[in-house]
């Protein structure tokens, strides 16, 4: 098993551009979760998803947009990067709910100029 | 006010120390999660506990819900130790969210 991956590892964009953060996981979880890590603070939730199909709001949603077509993937979209959105981006998947053990992936590092 | 408040926020040590960090919580709680966070990022999950204490290896976790309190201990501390400790709360049963410390950072001197 490969786990939770995501790509790019790190990205520079410029304000106004786009871009989609992958994440994929081969573990047939239900759960995906996507975070934002700044320096100093803690884990930040963008968006999550409970299964194939349902997507819901985090903390932090503002700016970001996902999806969930299959099981395995859950890619997270930024319309317009602003500076704000440079971060750390971790992608997790847990099998039953945020309860159980989360599986996180090892990161985009995205700066925005 | 943060939910969950870590201590210390950095914390330097000897090898071979006793190593004790330190996690509050200010809502009532169904699971607490302790993470690692290696120095190239990564991040793993080393103990999930509603009560008592597990150990695994060199680390034991305990948690007092009354008290909403939670330690990581790290017996015999090595350098391979050395990283930065998350502590996460799940609120409510069935509740998919966890909010997050900001993090321990431990140094391990050889």
């Amino acid at each position: 098993n490969a786990g939770v991956t995501q790509t790019p590892k790190f990205r520079i964009l410029k304000i106004g551009q786009s871009m989609t953060l992958q994440c994929a996981q081969d573990m047939n979880h239900n759960y995906m979760y996507w975070y934002r890590q700044d320096p100093g603070m803690g884990l930040k939730l963008i968006y999550y998803s409970v299964g194939a199909g349902i997507t819901d709001k985090g903390e932090v949603p503002n700016g970001y947009n996902v999806s969930r077509s299959t099981t395995e993937d859950f890619p997270l979209r930024l319309e317009l990067a602003a500076p704000s959105q440079t971060s750390v981006y971790f992608c997790a998947s847990s099998s039953l709910r945020g309860q159980e053990t989360q599986y996180f992936g090892p990161g985009t590092r995205l700066l925005v100029l | 006010k943060n939910e969950v408040e870590q201590s210390p926020q950095n914390l330097t040590a000897q090898e071979g120390e006793f190593i004790t960090i330190n996690c509050s919580y200010s809502v009532g709680i169904s699971a607490l999660h302790w993470l690692q966070q290696h120095p190239g990022g990564g991040i793993v999950s080393l103990f999930m506990l509603s009560s008592g204490k597990k150990k695994h290896g060199r680390l034991i976790a305990t948690i007092n819900i009354q008290e909403k309190h939670s330690s990581l201990h790290i017996t015999a501390s090595h350098p391979r130790d050395s990283a930065v400790y998350i502590c996460a709360v799940g609120a409510n049963f069935g509740n998919e969210k966890l909010t997050f410390g900001t993090g321990t950072r431990l140094t391990i001197i050889p």
